[in-house]
């Protein structure tokens, strides 16, 4: 099972918003809307901040929202702020009771 | 409040085996499945499987077959992980996470990492 491709980083400026793609395949993303984004502060464990592909866990702020189109899931921050910045980790369902995370994006708040 | 507590830092040498804690507290043990992911230093994110609670049936992920080994101890609500025949590149932060039941890939809670450090 290959890794989700995600780029290798993202920025913008506070109060901007940004999207971080996760592209997988029919295997993976494509045939489940079952992708979930993890932020990771350095040194700190893995966040869940989106699960089901556009769900948010109690606690999440509202500015990160999730979508998906084809093989490709999406994760948008808007109204960017400092504390975004981290790194963002997407996950997917790959069939057989097996995920698979993508590579990581790492996100600078400029 | 739900924790996932793991054992400390290890400093192994290559050829020897570790094994790595993970006891949760604050829900119900059984009710959630436990999954393993890697992350070696600088590096990403890795999924290395998961564990049914209620059965101990483990699933991994290619990659991770052979000398990775799922356990657990349902009588104080831990899991573990059992690497042998420890590699150089098997160094990396071990992380825990609660996952639910079901193909859905929501892991909700996470310890907080165990580095395993693997130098002759």
């Amino acid at each position: 099972q290959s890794a989700l491709t995600q780029p290798a980083s993202v920025s913008g400026s506070p109060g901007q918003s940004i999207t971080i793609s996760c592209t997988g395949t029919s295997s993976d993303v494509g045939s489940y809307n079952l992708v979930s984004w993890y932020q990771q502060h350095p040194g700190k464990a893995p966040k869940l901040m989106i699960y089901e592909g556009s769900k948010r866990p109690s606690g999440v702020s509202n500015r990160f929202s999730g979508s998906k189109s084809g093989n490709t899931a999406s994760l948008t921050i808007s109204g960017l702020q400092a504390e975004d910045e981290a790194d963002y980790y997407c996950c997917s369902y790959a069939g057989s009771s097996t995920f698979v995370f993508g590579g990581g994006t790492k996100l600078t708040v400029l | 409040q739900v924790q996932l507590v793991q054992s400390g830092s290890e400093l192994k040498k290559p050829g020897a085996s570790v094994k790595v804690s993970c006891k949760a507290s604050g829900y119900t043990f059984t009710s959630y499945a436990m999954n393993w992911v890697r992350q070696a230093p600088g590096q990403g994110l890795e999924w290395m499987g998961w564990i049914n609670t209620n059965t101990g049936n483990p699933t991994y992920a290619q990659g991770f077959t052979g000398r990775f080994v799922f356990s657990l101890d349902t009588s104080v609500s831990t899991a573990y992980l059992q690497i042998s025949s420890l590699k150089a590149e098997d160094t990396a932060v071990y992380y825990c996470a609660r996952g639910i039941y079901g193909d859905v890939p929501r892991l909700d809670y996470w310890g907080q990492g165990t580095l395993v450090t693997v130098s002759s």
